[in-house]
C-alpha cells in the first residue's frame, strides 16, 4: 500500500456543485495533514490544515478519520477558480519528523 | 510579506553539467525543505535543513545531489555531472516551526531540464 493514495480523477463537476476528496494514508502514527492546491505549472499553495476536529474555511471543509487512516476535502459551491490539482500531504512519522508525503493529486475541473 | 524565492525559474543543461539551484525562505523561517516533483509524479521529499544544519539527506536520490544552508537563510541545491533523469521542477518550502505542525510554504519552483 503506498504511503499516501489519492484518485487521480478528473472530477468534473458544474458549477455551484459540491464535491468531496479523500485521501489515504498507510501509517497510522501519522499526526499532520494538511491539504494543498496547485495550479497547472504552479507551486502548490497550502489550502487547509486538517485537524482532528475538522476544520472549515469558507466553501472548504476538511475532516480526518484516524480509524480508517484517511482526510477528506469538501468544496460546496464549485467555482471556476477552484479548478486545480488537490494534493493531500501528510507527516507520516508524527512528532520528530519533518518531511511530508505528498499524494500524487486529485485532478478538479469546475465546468461552466 | 515576501514569501519563499527561487532562482533560477528556469534552467536547461546539457548532460554531465553541473546545477546549483538557490532557495531565499521566507524571513525568519527556521525550516527549510527541498523536494522535486516530475511530470506526473507527485512530490517526492530530497533534504530538510533546521537552520544550517541537514539531520537527514536520505532522500537525496544520489551522491550528485548536495545542499547546503547558510546563515540560517539561504540554501543552494547543486546536482553534479546532470543526468536526463534529473529534469523535474525542484521546488524549496519553508516552515516557521520544524517538525511535521510546521505548515510549510512554497517557493515557485526552478524547471530544470537536462537535455
Amino acid at each position: 500500500r503506498k504511503e499516501v493514495e489519492q484518485d487521480p480523477g478528473p472530477f468534473n463537476v458544474p458549477e455551484g456543485a459540491t464535491v468531496a476528496f479523500n485521501c489515504t494514508y498507510s501509517n497510522s502514527a501519522s499526526q499532520s495533514f494538511f491539504w494543498y492546491r496547485q495550479d497547472c505549472r504552479k507551486e502548490p499553495k497550502l489550502l487547509m490544515s486538517v485537524y482532528s476536529s475538522g476544520n472549515e474555511d469558507g466553501r472548504f471543509t476538511a475532516q480526518l478519520n484516524r480509524a480508517s487512516q484517511y482526510i477528506s476535502l469538501l468544496i460546496r459551491d464549485s467555482k471556476l477558480s477552484d479548478s486545480a490539482t488537490y494534493l493531500c500531504a501528510v507527516n507520516p512519522s508524527g512528532a520528530g519528523s519533518y518531511q511530508l508525503t505528498f499524494g500524487k493529486g486529485t485532478k478538479l475541473s469546475v465546468i461552466p | 510579506g515576501a514569501g519563499v524565492s527561487q532562482s533560477p525559474s528556469n534552467k536547461v543543461t546539457e548532460k554531465g553539467k553541473d546545477v546549483e539551484l538557490r532557495c531565499d525562505p521566507i524571513s525568519g523561517h527556521t525550516a527549510l525543505y527541498w523536494y522535486r516533483q516530475s511530470l506526473g509524479q507527485g512530490l517526492e521529499f530530497l533534504i530538510y535543513f533546521q537552520g544550517n544544519s541537514a539531520p537527514d539527506k536520505s532522500g537525496l536520490p544520489s551522491d550528485r545531489f548536495s545542499a547546503e544552508r547558510t546563515g540560517g537563510s539561504v540554501s543552494t541545491l547543486t546536482i553534479q555531472r546532470t543526468q536526463q533523469e534529473d529534469s523535474a521542477v525542484y521546488l524549496c518550502a519553508s516552515s516557521l516551526i520544524a517538525g511535521g505542525r510546521g505548515e510549510q510554504f512554497f517557493g515557485p519552483g526552478t524547471r530544470l531540464t537536462v537535455l
